[in-house]
């Protein structure tokens, strides 16, 4: 059965303060693993897909890596603007649809 | 304007009642889907569909059905509203080849 665990649930930074959120996951074959940002009230947002272990993609302050078990979502020296959720999601090989974590609500105080 | 658009925004039900949520597209995908979000929960697909004539549920989806009236146009219903499906409701569409899905804004439903 597919499973994707975000870690920590919340995680609240100083302004600049780097830090990751983890996104574990168990698939019967990985498609492609997904990062969204969703702010309040409103749908998510696509942000990165990364297909095979060893991938690296990154945009402004953001950087997603992927291994076997798990990817990371780096944030480097993050600013407010960058508090939102951001949610893992994995496609496995032969499924139709996303299964989502629960995601890791951020918030950076300036 | 928004590539997925959903309607109502918000809205506020009775119990028992049938509400009817929809969704347009013009992102000019075949794949669109329905999701449901609760606090905690994540994201949980309720039904998708790959073209005008395939429907397919999802892993919640008793009491609900959809209709899938055009290609851009995928709707959901709420056969007889219950409490327990209070939630925040979203459509998203994909291209089927790199898998990765774009949303609509979200409804907010409220069953009373």
């Amino acid at each position: 059965e597919d499973q994707v665990t975000q870690s920590p649930e919340a995680l609240r930074l100083q302004e600049g303060e780097s830090s990751s959120l983890n996104c574990s996951y168990t698939v019967s074959g990985l498609r492609g693993l997904f990062w969204y940002r969703q702010d309040p009230g409103k749908g998510p947002e696509f942000l990165f897909t990364l297909y095979s272990a060893g991938e690296e993609k990154e945009k402004e302050r953001l950087k997603a890596t992927l291994t076997k078990k798990e990817s990371f979502l780096h944030i480097t020296a993050p600013k407010p603007e960058d508090s939102a959720t951001y949610l893992c999601a994995v496609q496995a090989s032969g499924a139709n649809n996303l299964f989502f974590g629960t995601g890791t609500r951020l918030t950076v105080i300036p | 304007d928004a590539d997925v658009t959903q309607t109502p925004r918000n809205r506020i039900t009775k119990t028992g009642k049938r509400i009817m949520l929809e969704c347009s597209q013009t992102k000019g995908h075949d794949r669109m889907y329905w999701y449901r979000q609760d606090p905690g929960l994540g994201l949980r697909l309720i039904y998708y569909s790959f073209d005008v004539k395939d429907i397919n549920k999802g892993e919640i989806s008793d009491g609900y059905s959809v209709s899938r009236q055009a290609q851009a146009k995928f709707s959901l219903s709420l056969e007889s509203a219950i409490p327990n499906q209070t939630a925040l409701y979203f459509c998203a569409t994909s291209d089927g080849t790199t898998g990765k899905a774009f949303f609509g804004q979200g409804t907010r439903l409220t069953v009373v």
